[in-house]
């Protein structure tokens, strides 16, 4: 079945780095994929739509200069969290469907730890 | 807009125990529903769907019937197990273009031996 694969799944880095996360879509294409952020106990939030060949689309009160969003292939979206804080921390995960309606496939997220 | 409320968890069962989650939603159209399910520490996986009214959804023992005439997309599983110790996530998407999935809040279950 649809797979998607995300990567890294844990970070541990010093406040003020950047870092990338990717979510590849392993047998599939997908024009769209999603960006969402859980916060502990707590359910997902959307942060963005990414979608390929063109700008991200970010929910309201998500900075977008803040969390870069890149698609560049149908395969492949990344978010890049720019000068990251402890504030940034929490666990960031994407999906993507293989078709329109199609039941969203999960990474398996990234625990990101900002010290 | 569309939402997805779910009942409030955390939800204490003992093992073999029949379980229900409550799930209700709002759409402004004709939705697919959802039910994933998280792991400690892991990402969401599909449990089941159901597409269109009077459609179950159903795997590894988990049900859930889509009624339009309620909204509902009720969880159940007749007797639970320490393994499905997880956080249950109701959802819906909108079957227009590709939008994102409108989830409910969790429902953390745990299953105790």
């Amino acid at each position: 079945g649809a797979v998607v694969s995300q990567h890294p799944s844990r970070v541990i880095c010093k406040s003020g780095t950047s870092v990338k996360i990717e979510c590849r879509s392993l047998d599939f294409q997908a024009t769209t994929m999603f960006w969402y952020r859980q916060f502990p106990k707590k359910s997902l939030m959307l942060m963005a739509t990414s979608n390929e060949g063109s700008k991200a689309t970010y929910e309201q009160g998500v900075e977008k200069d803040k969390f870069l969003i890149n698609h560049a292939s149908l395969t492949l979206s990344t978010l890049t969290v720019t000068s990251a804080h402890p504030e940034d921390s929490s666990f960031y995960i994407c999906s993507a469907s293989p078709d329109t309606g199609q039941p969203q496939h999960f990474g398996d997220g990234t625990r990101l730890s900002i010290l | 807009g569309d939402s997805v409320t779910q009942m409030e968890g955390p939800v204490t069962l003992s093992e073999e125990a029949f379980l229900t989650i409550n799930c209700t939603y709002t759409a402004t159209g004709y939705p697919s529903l959802f039910w994933y399910v998280q792991y400690p520490g892991e990402g969401l996986q599909l449990l089941l769907k159901a597409t269109k009214a009077d459609d179950k959804g159903s795997n590894k023992g988990f049900e859930a019937t889509y009624r339009k005439e309620t909204t509902s997309f009720h969880l159940e599983k007749g007797s639970v197990q320490v393994s499905d110790s997880a956080v249950y996530f109701c959802a819906l998407i909108i079957n227009s273009g590709n939008t994102p999935l409108v989830f409910g809040k969790g429902t953390r279950l745990s299953v105790i031996a």
